[in-house]
């Protein structure tokens, strides 16, 4: 069964200051991950998808890397700003050929702090 | 592109009651997910459409939950009857298969449901 880690579970930090996100899965057999930001009382909102071929993806002052061989992601937040504040969630989609239950971490609360 | 529309946005019942939730996903897209959201944790899935087909909903409880997409677009997702331990944020997602789309998955604004 997949589990999906992210550690720190809530992070604050000070604006301006760049930042990286952690998220770790215990199947290597992915077929791709995806990050989200959920503000408050809102539904998630994608902001990158690593296929499982792929080693990074930017956005913007987002960049995302993926490391299947050790079971890790990172999302890397470029000059935060206040508006950053966020949940920060990872989802991983597993390499099954068919079935494609996606399982989520628990996501990384940040603070950016004006 | 209109996204992935729910409602209602709020919920409360009482105990018991029963309530409906209502998903329109994104246009053409074939996958729905109904997903429950506890406080501080990640989404879990509680079924996924393929179509109008039910093809994962092994963490449905079936005893009060059912859902249904009868014409492969929107769906509804039932609770009856509710129980305190329901209350929670039900979400919706889409996702298509197009080449480079990857079945990147899109949500809904969620239903945040409260039972008393």
């Amino acid at each position: 069964k997949q589990e999906v880690t992210q550690i720190p579970a809530a992070l604050s930090v000070p604006e301006g200051e760049n930042l990286v996100l952690n998220c770790s899965f215990t199947d290597s057999a992915i077929y791709n991950l995806q990050w989200f930001r959920q503000d408050p009382g809102k539904g998630l909102t994608s902001l990158l998808l690593i296929q499982s071929s792929q080693r990074e993806q930017t956005s913007g002052r987002l960049n995302a890397s993926l490391d299947k061989s050790s079971g890790r992601s990172t999302l890397y937040i470029a000059a935060s700003q206040p508006g950053d504040s966020a949940t920060y969630l990872c989802a991983v989609r597993p390499d099954s050929g068919g079935y494609q239950k996606v399982t989520f971490g628990t996501g990384t609360k940040l603070q950016v702090i004006p | 592109e209109a996204g992935v529309v729910q409602s209602p946005r709020y919920k409360i019942i009482e105990k018991k009651q029963p309530v409906a939730f209502w998903c329109n996903p994104i246009s053409g897209h074939n996958t729905l997910y109904w997903y429950r959201q506890n406080l501080g944790q990640g989404p879990e899935l509680l079924i996924r459409y393929e179509n109008e087909e039910a093809v994962d909903d092994s963490q449905l409880p079936k005893d009060r939950f059912s859902a249904e997409r009868l014409k492969g677009v929107d769906s509804t997702l039932k609770i009856q009857p509710a129980e305190l331990g329901d209350s929670a944020v039900y979400l919706c997602a889409s996702s298509s298969w197009w080449a480079g789309d990857a079945y990147e998955q899109y949500f809904g604004p969620g239903t945040r449901l409260t039972v008393t």
